[in-house]
């Protein structure tokens, strides 16, 4: 079965401290990874993919395979940081399957 | 330019009645998908159209949910004899092509409350 599980549902850090959120997945295939944003009375933002392997806002996530994990890092907060994330994995027609989302608060 | 609009932005109705909702996605995107998000929950596919036609409806709950795109462009979803447990937030997104690594946009979603 297709799923990503996101394990907090609020995460709650210090401004400056670093930012770990998880996300776990089970897919059969070659897994497409992503990590959405939605900032406070915004619509979901795409925040970063692995395949690209690009840094977005000082946001960085490693696909490892091997735990099935596509954790969220980033290694110094900004109070701006604070919002909803989610973690989805791209099914096998190109929808977007989700994880229940972790709420981030940096905290001043 | 324009970013994927959704009208109504909220929509109250009374427990068996019909609506629709609409979505107007990113001008030239071949691939439109309707998600639904309920209170704490991630978002849930529904549909997925490529141009016209429905490439997949497997996240339809049930026969009263109906989502037409005749043009390739504008979408609606339709809901029949609309019960409590549709109230959610519908999401609609666009993505160019539909295939490989596209980003698929968002509309800001409309909030549907059944009394």
């Amino acid at each position: 079965a297709q799923r990503v599980t996101q394990p907090e549902k609020l995460l709650s850090v210090f401004k400056g401290a670093p930012v770990e959120l998880k996300c776990n997945y089970s897919y059969s295939g070659s897994p497409e990874l992503f990590w959405y944003v939605q900032y406070s009375r915004q619509r979901l933002q795409l925040l970063l993919r692995h395949i690209s392997r690009e840094s977005i806002k000082g946001f960085t996530a490693d696909l490892n395979k091997g735990e099935t994990s596509f954790h969220l890092k980033k290694p110094f907060a900004q109070e701006e940081d604070s919002a909803m994330y989610y973690c989805a994995l791209k099914g096998g027609n190109y929808q977007l399957i989700w994880g229940a989302g972790t709420k981030l608060i940096i905290k001043p | 330019g324009a970013g994927v609009s959704q009208t109504p932005s909220n929509k109250v109705t009374e427990k068996g009645k019909y609506v629709e909702l609409r979505c107007d996605p990113i001008s030239g995107h071949t691939a439109l998908y309707w998600y639904r998000q309920s209170l704490g929950q991630g978002p849930e596919f529904l549909i997925y159209f490529q141009g016209t036609g429905a490439a997949d409806d497997s996240g339809l709950p049930n026969d009263r949910f109906f989502a037409v795109r005749p043009e390739g462009s504008v979408s609606t979803l339709k809901i029949q004899r609309t019960e409590r447990g549709d109230s959610a937030v519908y999401l609609c997104a666009s993505s160019s092509s539909g295939t490989g690594a596209d980003t698929q946009y968002f509309g800001p979603g409309t909030r549907l409350t059944v009394l």
